[in-house]
């Protein structure tokens, strides 16, 4: 059974830092594997989608990257603002394939 | 990109109500949609996975009879709160699969319905 696990579940820094959002997964047969953003009371946008077979995605100031034989992603965020303050959730599919698995997400807070 | 819609966004009813969200693919079309709730500060959960045409398939622990899903289309598909008590109270996301475009196995989520039973 997929288990997706997110560390720290929240995470308070100063403006201007690079950090970084770790995930892990169980199951490592996946096809691919997606990071969200969602702020307070809204849904989810859709930061950065890994296929298998790549080991990295970027945008912008966000690169991910995707270790599937040890079940394990990063989400890299490079000088960080404000505006980046909002809860980061992890997804893989399931064992099997057909549905999305969450992470419990990342709570973040920059510091103007 | 492709977007998905949800309507209300947000929906405050009595206790013993029942309440349809509905949730469109605007620019694709979605066989399978999922719908998830999410209760505060925690992640996201499926309810059931909608299937155009067919019955969905409910999650374990979800009561079907609660929580009605119709996926009519290939762009629409409903859920229905029914008899909703104060414990139902909680956020409805949606999510779409796009069939066919290239990342065929991206989901797309919609901006959620804040469901608040007094």
């Amino acid at each position: 059974k997929q288990e997706v696990t997110q560390i720290p579940a929240a995470l308070s820094v100063p403006e201007g830092e690079n950090l970084v959002l770790n995930c892990s997964f169980t199951d490592s047969a996946i096809y691919n594997l997606q990071w969200f953003r969602q702020d307070p009371g809204k849904g989810l946008t859709s930061l950065l989608l890994i296929q298998s077979s790549q080991r990295e995605q970027t945008s912008g100031r966000l690169n991910a990257s995707l270790d599937k034989s040890s079940g394990r992603s990063t989400l890299y965020i490079a000088a960080s603002q404000p505006g980046d303050s909002a809860t980061y959730l992890c997804a893989v599919p399931n064992t099997g394939g057909f549905k999305t698995i969450f992470g419990a997400g990342t709570r973040l807070f920059v510091k103007a | 990109g492709a977007v998905v819609s949800q309507h209300p966004s947000w929906v405050i009813c009595k206790s013993g109500t029942s309440v349809k969200i509905e949730c469109r693919s605007l620019d694709f079309q979605a066989t399978t949609m999922f719908w998830y709730r999410q209760f505060p500060k925690q992640s996201l959960m499926l309810m059931a996975t909608s299937n155009e045409g067919s019955k969905a398939t409910y999650e374990q622990g979800v009561e079907k009879d609660k929580f009605l899903i119709n996926h009519a289309s290939l762009t629409l598909s409903t859920l229905t709160v029914t008899s909703a008590h104060p414990e139902d109270s909680s956020f409805y996301i949606c999510s779409a699969k796009n069939q066919g475009l290239a990342g065929a196995d991206t989901q797309y989520f919609g901006p959620g319905t804040r469901l608040t039973v007094l």
